[in-house]
Order: structure tokens, then sequence, then C-alpha cells
């Protein structure tokens, strides 16, 4: 089944600064790829996803890339701010049905 | 509030004690989804309705666990005799499946399950 690796596990940046935290997933048939955001005993809210036909996405200071061949993709958030403070999940689709999260990245942002 | 939602935001429960959680998922969404997270790890697939159809259940979901979606709309998660290793925070998400396509989950808040 699908195996997805994130990397780091904690990440402080400075105020302003850009945070890149990076995903690897094992089965090369998943085809979507979303990260969401958890901030202390909240839910995860979805703030971006991707899916294999696209290489980049961005939204705003949020963008996401996708290499297939290597199997990985990545958040990338620049200017970030203090409110970008919170654990962030990458997943991937097994079965085009059931997400796979990755173990989550602490991101702290320091003003 | 047009989100996923769900009941109880809290359960505190004595072990061998059941329980029951109830989510109700954006109206329009045929797919309904049971997580169990727990502290300092990412959401782990349970199960998964296509409307009222339970189509996949995961190797963690044991036999003291049930999920239903009767008519479709929302859904139960039950769990019989509970042990002290279920306390986790259990989510819901709910997205819409058109043509094949995997469309975009939507959590609810969670119950907070604390088994004592």
């Amino acid at each position: 089944g699908e195996n997805v690796e994130q990397h780091p596990s904690t990440l402080s940046v400075q105020e302003g600064d850009s945070a890149v935290i990076k995903c690897t997933y094992s089965d090369s048939a998943s085809n979507y790829f979303p990260w969401y955001k958890q901030e202390l005993g909240k839910r995860p809210q979805l703030i971006i996803d991707i899916r294999s036909n696209v290489g980049e996405k961005k939204d705003q200071r949020i963008a996401v890339t996708l290499n297939k061949t290597a199997k990985h993709f990545s958040l990338h958030i620049t200017e970030t701010q203090p409110e970008d403070s919170a654990v962030y999940f990458c997943a991937g689709i097994q079965g085009a049905q059931k997400l796979v999260f990755g173990q989550g990245t602490r991101l702290t942002i320091n003003p | 509030d047009t989100g996923v939602s769900q009941n109880p935001r809290h359960k505190i429960t004595k072990r061998g004690q059941n329980v029951t959680f109830r989510c109700d998922p954006i109206s329009e969404h045929n797919r309904l989804y049971w997580y169990r997270q727990t502290l300092g790890q990412g959401p782990e697939f349970l199960t998964y309705f296509q409307n009222e159809a339970q189509l996949e259940k995961s190797r963690l979901l044991s036999d003291r666990f049930s999920a239903e979606r009767p008519k479709g709309s929302f859904s139960t998660l039950e769990i019989q005799r509970t042990e002290q290793g279920d306390s986790a925070m259990y989510l819901c998400a709910s997205s819409l499946a058109w043509q094949g396509l995997t469309g975009e989950q939507y959590f609810g808040p969670g119950t907070r399950l604390t088994v004592t």
C-alpha cells in the first residue's frame, strides 16, 4: 500500500522567510496530493492540493510542486507570518479513496 | 455552518463501556470517511462510505468498531467494550466524488475520546 514520508518533523523560520516541507510517496498510482494545516486542538484544514497531471500549483503565498518521476512533492510557503505556525500534513491517495498522511511537520514562525 | 459537524466534541468513558459518535457531512457530499488521530501523528484511515455503502475498512478497525451510514447522509461510529488504547481524536471527513475523480476531503472538528 501507499506510504508517505514527510520531512522535516520540525521547522523554525524567521518571519518573512520561506518554508519548505517535503514528502515522498511509494505508490506510483497515487494521483492526488493534498496538504493540510492543523492548529492545536482544531481540525485539519485543506490548504492546497495537486493532481498528478500538473507539476505545480500556486495560491497566493502557498505553492505545491510535484515530481512524479521521483515520487516526491513539496509545500512552499513564502513571506511567512506568525499565523502560519501550525502542524502541516501531506497526504497521498491510495486506491482513489483513502488518504495516507505523512507524519507531520511542526512549523514555527519566529517574529 | 455548512461544514462537516461531529458530536459529541468530547467523550470521557470508562473502560468496557460502549460509545457512539455522529458525523454530519457537507450536504451534497456522497463520500464519508472516518479517521483516527493520536497525539503527534497524522490521521489514520478507518473506513469510508459511498452513499450508504461501506466500501472499505482498515485493519485498524477491530470487530469492536462498527460504522453505519443508513440513509447516505449522517454516519455513526460505535466502539464497543472500549479500551484505553481507543483514546484518540476521531475525525470525520466528506468529499464529493464525481466521474471517478477524487474530491477534496473536508474534515469535521473531531470527537476526542478519553477512556479511563
